[in-house]
């Protein structure tokens, strides 16, 4: 199947800096999407991005689909923005699974 | 506008006990419904999905089966629970258009945090 991983898993920064995480997939893909999970748990839509570029404040996506990876960057950051990121890949459409599949994650810490 | 249900938030449970997790979903029709668990904090494994009412397609194999007796819901069930049924579970939905390349953003409810003792 698909494999979809994340890097760094790990990553501790101090407020005001900026960190990029990366997201690969090994096979075509329709959909991706970054969420952010809270400590709560709760899982926040951050990009709906299958291809090319958005922004949304501090927070901006890039996926590049045809080399199967995808970019987050997170600029001037926040301790709120603490806790989990993953991208997670839905099949393309001929494979006809309708499956979205999740990446390992990256566990961010925000000190200030 | 859209939104999703699921309830309990916690539930702790005994071993051989029943499990019925609920997720409902408010404001469209015919999405595909989806439960995730999450182990150790990282991680989600996809359980079950379904594209319409009595449909069900398990990921893996597991102590567990899903439902869908509504078009807007979907329920995870146990007739015994194991220990290693411990977890957060999730529920979500996704929304097709009828276009092979429809959007087909994912949303997520609150989700339970089952502790099996």
């Amino acid at each position: 199947g698909i494999q979809v991983e994340q890097s760094p898993p790990d990553l501790i920064l101090q407020e005001g800096a900026n960190s990029t995480l990366r997201c690969n997939f090994s096979d075509s893909v329709n959909n991706l999407q970054w969420f952010h999970q809270n400590p709560w748990g709760q899982l926040i839509n951050l990009f709906y991005i299958p291809s090319g570029t958005k922004q949304n404040g501090r927070l901006s996506a890039t996926t590049v689909a045809t080399e199967r990876y995808s970019l987050l960057y997170i600029s001037s950051s926040q301790t709120t923005d603490s806790g989990v990121y993953f991208c997670a890949v839905e099949l393309f459409r001929s494979y006809n699974t309708d499956k979205l599949i999740f990446g390992t994650g990256t566990r961010l810490q925000v000190f200030p | 506008s859209q939104t999703i249900h699921q309830w309990p938030a916690t539930l702790v449970q005994p071993v051989g006990s029943p499990l019925s997790l609920e997720c409902t979903v408010e404001g469209t029709s015919n999405p595909n419904l989806y439960w995730y668990r999450q182990a150790a904090g990282r991680g989600l494994q996809l359980l079950f999905y379904s594209v319409g009412i009595g449909q069900i397609s398990s990921e893996v194999p597991q102590n567990l089966s899903a439902s869908r007796p509504q078009d807007r819901q979907f329920i995870l069930s146990s007739k015994k629970l194991l220990l290693s049924d411990s977890g957060f579970y999730l529920c979500a939905w996704t929304t097709r258009w009828g276009s092979m390349q429809a959007d087909t953003e994912a949303f997520f409810g609150q989700g339970t945090r089952l502790t099996v003792v």
